[in-house]
This record gives structure tokens, sequence and C-alpha cells, in this order.
């Protein structure tokens, strides 16, 4: 069955240090994964999605991941945190081989330390 | 400016009232969705609408309801059969070429409902 893991719920930076977000999926051979931020009391904003072309995908506001299939996982990461990216991290996966359905992870909240 | 708006931002509302949420959308998205959130589950999926007239249930439809009567709205009613119906909820859609899960999902500020 496809599902999506956040191995963090929660995870803490220092400004100016790098990020991890960790996200392991089961799906078919080629689904299509995706990351998404919610700011507090917002809806979701797209940071980034792959879709069978590279494997490095590079989002907005600097962050990046990479598909691995030998891993099953998609990655979130940025050099250097900012402020700003404090907010609720989402990892999606979804399959075109399965009915198009769309599953969410349970989201990772990071702080970012000053 | 394209997007989704979400209405009302708050919405209290006493227990065994049915509550209506708007969605609307000026993308000219076909496919249609809406999320329950809750602290620490994600997203769960309550209806989703790929064309005018049609809708399906998702994971969690028990104690909603929903219409499709134009492309640009997709009302969702939380009905008192709802038990635990106090959430933030939130609307979504995408374009609805090609396969829906290759595109990105555009998604409203969201409702928080709370019932009293």
């Amino acid at each position: 069955a496809q599902s999506v893991t956040q191995l963090d719920s929660h995870v803490s930076v220092s400004e100016g240090t790098p990020v991890l977000l960790r996200c392991n999926y089961s799906s078919s051979y080629s689904p299509s994964l995706f990351w998404y931020v919610q700011h507090p009391n917002k809806g979701l904003q797209l940071l980034l999605k792959y879709t069978s072309a590279a494997t490095l995908v590079k989002g907005i506001n600097g962050f990046e991941a990479e598909f691995k299939k030998s891993e099953t996982s998609f990655h979130l990461t940025k050099p250097s945190a900012h402020m700003s990216d404090a907010a609720e991290y989402f990892c999606v996966v979804s399959d075109p081989n399965r009915d198009d359905k769309i599953i969410f992870g349970k989201g990772t909240r990071l702080h970012i330390l000053p | 400016d394209g997007g989704i708006t979400q209405s009302p931002k708050y919405l209290f509302r006493k227990e065994g009232q049915n509550v209506t949420l708007s969605c609307e959308q000026n993308l000219n998205h076909d496919a249609m969705y809406w999320y329950r959130q809750d602290p620490g589950q994600g997203l769960r999926l309550i209806y989703y609408s790929q064309i005018v007239n049609d809708f399906q249930k998702g994971d969690i439809a028990e104690g909603y309801s929903v219409s499709r009567e134009k492309k640009e709205s997709f009302p969702l009613t939380v009905t008192s059969a709802q038990k635990n119906p106090t959430a933030f909820y939130l609307c979504a859609s995408t374009p609805g070429s090609g396969r829906l899960s290759y595109n990105e999902q555009f998604f409203g500020p969201g409702t928080r409902l709370t019932v009293l």
C-alpha cells in the first residue's frame, strides 16, 4: 500500500545552520513526490515536486530535495536556515498507477533558534 | 489575482447545527478537494471533485456533504452527524490536464471551525 513517513515531528536548528527534514515513502515504481510548507493558520504552499525527471529537485526559498529510489527517500534540505523558515512541512506522495491517490505525511514542525 | 478563497476564516457552531464552508477558485481548475487538518495528523481527504456535478468520497466523508454546481465553487457542509467537527479545513484545487497525481495542489487559506 502507498504510504509516506516523516521521521521527525519536530526539528530545531539554529539560524544559519543546515536544515534536514526526512521523508520516506512506499509506492510504485514511479511515484510523484512533493514538499509543501504551511505557516501558522495559513494554507499550504508548494516548495518543490519530483515527477520522474532529475532526481535532485530545486525549489523555492533555497530548498532542495533528492529522490533516492534505493532508499525510498525524499529528504528536504536547505544549506542555511532563516528565521522565516519556521513553519510546518509536509511530504506528499501520489501514485499515478493507483487512481491518483494523494497521501500526506503527518508533518514536521521546523523551529529556528536565534 | 488568481487563487482560492475560503470563507469565513473563523467559524463557531453550536452542537447540532449544520454549517457550510465556502471555497471559490478563479484558476479555471477542474479538480477541487476538501481536507481536514488536526494537530499531528497531517491532512485527511474529505471529498474531492474532478468535474462539475460529480464528486467522490475521500477517507473521512462521514458527517460531511458537498456540491459542485459550478466549476469555480465547491462548498462543504459539516452536518450535525459529524461527531468531532472542530478542526482546520483546507480547500485545494488542481488543473484538470493530465494525471492529477503529477500536478501540484493550490490551497486556500483555510477555515477554522470550532464547536461550542
